[in-house]
C-alpha cells in the first residue's frame, strides 16, 4: 500500500452541482497532484500543490480548483459539474526537493458519476 | 501528435511468454520516465523507473533511448498475475518560480496472460 488515501470512494452528483474530493498524502511527502482518468484513457494531469499553493496546472478550466493544507492533505473542488466530468479522480503524493520531483504514488481514487 | 504514445494492444499471451511494450514521447525536454501498472478499476501503481543505462527488476527490464525518445518494457516468463494495463509515463519538469513535475501518461496497453 502507498499510504495515500482518498475519500469518498464513489460519488454520484447531478449536472450543475459542486463536489469536493479529499486526499491524504503519504507521510513525508510534501506535494500532491490530481489527475482525471476517463474510461479507457490514461490519467490526465489537473494540477499540483506544493507548500499550500498551486504550482502547476494542466489543461483544465478554472471550475477545477484545489487546496493543500499544512499537513499536506489536499482537496479537489469541481464547480458546475458537467456530464463529461464523470471519471476516476486520482491524487498522487510525492516529494519535491532541490527542484526535482520524485516518484509519485497514487491513492485508490474517487469514482465520480455525473447524471 | 500525442505526447506519449504506446502500442495499442491488447496483448494476449500464454504463461511463460516474453512480451515487450514500446512507447515514444514527443517532448525531448522530458526528464524522467516510468512504467506504471494499473489493474481493472484500481489506481496506477509504480512498476519501475526507467534509466538511460537500462534497469532490471526480476522478470522486468526497462530501457530508455533519449536520442530516439523511445521507452520499452520487457516482461519475461509471464505470469497470470501480470495481466493488467501497462502505462508508459513521462515526467516533464517545468522550471518556474517553483518547479513542478507533470506526469504525462500514455493510453495504456492491456496485457492478458492466459494459462
Amino acid at each position: 500500500e502507498t499510504g495515500v488515501t482518498q475519500s469518498p470512494t464513489h460519488l454520484i452528483k447531478t449536472r450543475g452541482q459542486q463536489v469536493t474530493l479529499r486526499c491524504s498524502s503519504q507521510s513525508g511527502h510534501n506535494t500532491v497532484s490530481w489527475y482525471q482518468q476517463a474510461l479507457g484513457q490514461g490519467p490526465q494531469f489537473i494540477f499540483q500543490y506544493y507548500r499550500e499553493e498551486e504550482n502547476g496546472r494542466g489543461n483544465f478550466p478554472p471550475r477545477f480548483s484545489g487546496l493543500q493544507f499544512p499537513n499536506y492533505s489536499s482537496e479537489l473542488n469541481v464547480n458546475a459539474l458537467e456530464l463529461d466530468d464523470s471519471a476516476l479522480y486520482l491524487c498522487a503524493s510525492s516529494t519535491l526537493s532541490g527542484g526535482r520531483l520524485y516518484e509519485q504514488y497514487f491513492g485508490p481514487g474517487t469514482r465520480l458519476t455525473v447524471t | 501528435r500525442k505526447e506519449v504514445e504506446q502500442d495499442p494492444g491488447p496483448f494476449n499471451v500464454p504463461e511463460g511468454a516474453t512480451v515487450a511494450f514500446n512507447c515514444t514521447y514527443s517532448n525531448s525536454a522530458s526528464q524522467s520516465f516510468f512504467w506504471y501498472r494499473q489493474d481493472c478499476r484500481k489506481e496506477p501503481k509504480l512498476l519501475m523507473s526507467v534509466y538511460s543505462s537500462g534497469n532490471e527488476d526480476g522478470r522486468f527490464t526497462a530501457q530508455l533511448n533519449r536520442a530516439s525518445q523511445y521507452i520499452s518494457l520487457l516482461i519475461r516468463d509471464s505470469k497470470l498475475s501480470d495481466s493488467a494495463t501497462y502505462l508508459c509515463v513521462v515526467n516533464l519538469q517545468i522550471a518556474g518560480g517553483t518547479s513542478y513535475g507533470k506526469l504525462t501518461f500514455g493510453q495504456g496497453t492491456i496485457l492478458t496472460v492466459h494459462p
